[in-house]
């Protein structure tokens, strides 16, 4: 699986916008871009995903740069809920297996302050 | 909205004891997967499930490990003889689509002492 890059934390204000890098410098032409999150004491969770078009969804958004070798995950007014574990993975939908599974790095950690 | 559900929520067992860990996946969906968390660290891909038969699995899931989907509903993890390293989050996930997002359940914490 090609490997993610991200911080180990960030930190956010409560209803202020935060950006989640995610690094993916030898993405594929076929990887499409997953975040899922895991609050505490929780399964991980779906966010979005995206393969080259940025996307908006009812959770976030997600800019994905023109060469695709970087991504942002964007809440655009965090809550206290968001505060969790985000994951950014890639997927290889061509990769002639069968499942596509996730797997997951160590993510990055959001505080949001209240 | 439908959701994963996982029992039980937490089991404390013995070294060497059999343990299933249970779980209801979504109602049409098809892949099933298991993952554990250790304590802190990250999320690990077990076995993956389809059509009755195991797709993929890792490393983790060695010969002590079982899956079985024994009534079209429920779909089940066994250790057969517990360690204590197999303490951890067992996670179980659905998804309607090989390329569709992943449903997890809240887990279930097997402790092994």
């Amino acid at each position: 699986d090609a490997k993610t890059t991200q911080p180990n934390s960030m930190e956010s204000n409560e209803e202020e916008p935060v950006h989640l890098p995610c690094n993916h410098s030898t993405i594929s032409g076929t990887d499409y871009i997953h975040w899922y999150r895991q609050l505490p004491s929780q399964g991980p969770e779906y966010v979005i995903h995206g393969l080259t078009s940025n996307v908006n969804n009812r959770m976030a958004s997600l800019a994905i740069a023109e060469d695709r070798k970087s991504s942002t995950l964007i809440l655009h007014r965090a809550t206290l809920r968001d505060a969790a574990v985000y994951y950014c993975i890639l997927r290889d939908f061509n990769s002639g297996g069968s499942n596509y599974k996730l797997t997951f790095g160590k993510g990055t950690l959001l505080t949001v302050n209240p | 909205e439908p959701e994963v559900t996982q029992t039980p929520s937490h089991q404390v067992t013995q070294m060497g004891q059999e343990v299933i860990l249970r779980c209801v996946p979504i109602s049409n969906h098809l892949y099933f997967y298991w993952y554990r968390q250790i304590l802190g660290q990250k999320v690990e891909f077990l076995v993956s499930f389809y059509n009755n038969e195991i797709s993929e699995k890792s490393e983790i899931f060695d010969d002590q490990f079982s899956v079985e989907r024994p009534d079209g509903s429920n779909f089940t993890l066994k250790i057969r003889s517990t360690k204590l390293e197999d303490s951890a989050m067992y996670f179980c996930a659905s998804s309607g689509s090989n390329t569709g997002e992943l449903f997890f359940g809240e887990g279930s914490r097997l402790t092994v002492l």
